[in-house]
Order: C-alpha cells, then sequence, then structure tokens
C-alpha cells in the first residue's frame, strides 16, 4: 500500500486533456512539494514535474502539475500517442522518514 | 552530457552476495547525492537509499535498512548496491538516480528531485 494513492489507469484520446490525481495525507504532500515522473514501456523513469509545477528543461508545456491540500495533479493537455506511459508521483513523507512514491497511473491513449 | 551508466543483469541464487555499480560521468560526481531505486516486477517504485560520493555517507529507508549496503568510490565516479544474502524477493530492476538541486534540504528532508536515472540493473534471484 502506496503513502501516495493514485488510480490505476487513466485514458484519452488524442488532443483532448487528461489529468491524473495523486492523494497523500499531512505527513506528505500536505507539508512538501510533489514531483512527477513518466515512465514509457521498457525504459527508466523521467523526472517530468518538480516542486508541485516546475516542468525540467524540454519537457513540453503541454504537462503541467498543481498542488492543494493533501492531493496534486498531473494534468496532460492536447493528448499524444507518445504520452502513453505510467506516471509516478513523488513527495517526502515525515512519518516514514523517506521519500515516497505513489502506485503509478498507466495512461492509454484510445 | 550527464549519464549514470549501471552494471548489466544478474541471476543469483537466493543467498548469494552481490554488488551492482552505477556510474557517473559529465558532470561533478562528488557534489550530487546518488540514490537507489527499486522497482519489482510489473509494479511501482521504491527509495531504497541514497549515498553522498564526496564521503559515501548513506542513508537507508527504514524498509531496506540492514538487508543492503550503499556505497561509493570518488576515484571511479561510481557508486554501489550491496547484499549479503539475496533472497528470491529482491528480483527486481534496479535503478540508480541523481539527486537534482535542491533536492535535500539543510535538515535532512529529501526532496525526491531525481533529475537523471540509469538505465537500470535486472536482477534476478532464483534457485
Amino acid at each position: 500500500q502506496s503513502a501516495l494513492t493514485q488510480p490505476p489507469s487513466a485514458s484519452g484520446s488524442p488532443g483532448q486533456r487528461v489529468t491524473i490525481s495523486c492523494s497523500g495525507s499531512a505527513s506528505n504532500i500536505g507539508s512538501d512539494t510533489v514531483n512527477w515522473y513518466q515512465q514509457l514501456p521498457g525504459t527508466a523513469p523521467k523526472l517530468l514535474i518538480y516542486s508541485n509545477y516546475q516542468r525540467p528543461s524540454g519537457v513540453p508545456e503541454r504537462f503541467f502539475g498543481f498542488k492543494s491540500g493533501m492531493s496534486a495533479s498531473l494534468a496532460i493537455r492536447d493528448l499524444q500517442s507518445e504520452d502513453e506511459a505510467h506516471y509516478f508521483c513523488a513527495s517526502w513523507d515525515d512519518s516514514l522518514n523517506g521519500p515516497v512514491f505513489g502506485g503509478g497511473t498507466k495512461l492509454t491513449v484510445l | 552530457e550527464v549519464q549514470l551508466v549501471q552494471s548489466g543483469t544478474e541471476v543469483k541464487k537466493p543467498g548469494e552476495s552481490l554488488k551492482i555499480s552505477c556510474q557517473g560521468a559529465g558532470y561533478d560526481f562528488t557534489t550530487f547525492w546518488i540514490g537507489w531505486v527499486r522497482q519489482m516486477p510489473g509494479k511501482g517504485l521504491e527509495w531504497m537509499g541514497i549515498v553522498w560520493p564526496g564521503d559515501s555517507q548513506a542513508r537507508y529507508s527504514p524498509s531496506f535498512q540492514g538487508h543492503i549496503t550503499i556505497s561509493s568510490d570518488k576515484s571511479f565516479n561510481t557508486a554501489f548496491l550491496q547484499w549479503s544474502s539475496l533472497r528470491a524477493s529482491d528480483t527486481a530492476m534496479y535503478f540508480c538516480v541523481r539527486l537534482g538541486p535542491g533536492g535535500m534540504a539543510a535538515d535532512g528532508v529529501i526532496n525526491p528531485i531525481f533529475d537523471y536515472w540509469g538505465q537500470g540493473a535486472l536482477v534476478i534471484v532464483s534457485s
């Protein structure tokens, strides 16, 4: 059972907007920032969003993150076929004394 | 270009020991923490621990403390993850990661901004 809860799956059609949620608690998201990772099939994860909404160089503006209270979300607009991947949220957890990841969401582009 | 290059696939028996490596290139290896993340087959990501290559100071997730050892050799820009006695449940893909700028706070809180990842090392433990 992950400290951060994500829906196991999400889907959308090309061109649509999709949102993936990450629900935590006061000991993690409620008190620290959230990062998001994209893992394409058969590859290592890649940093997609850090510190709630910042995008590393090279990440398209179609990806954006936001946080409110003890939850965070990753939104992808203008969905493209190459966005089909697993997405993981991550944060620090005071109770577990370490970084924690969400269980991951598999995004399918229909 | 920043790169983390990991050692290859390992097939071991339960009870055997193992040490896998992660070599950094393209940046000053001694000035960024290097961590390890486990991904069991078909599952999510788990943070295992982290090492400061400058002095090999290591910190561990409580879930892995006592079962693994994380170390580094700055002469070779390399970090290591080792087990003295493997279990079948250690079968997984292991990624080394670089903790990016701002990732380590003065009070020891780790903001998991893992900005570079190794390609992964598959470890299979089976009798």
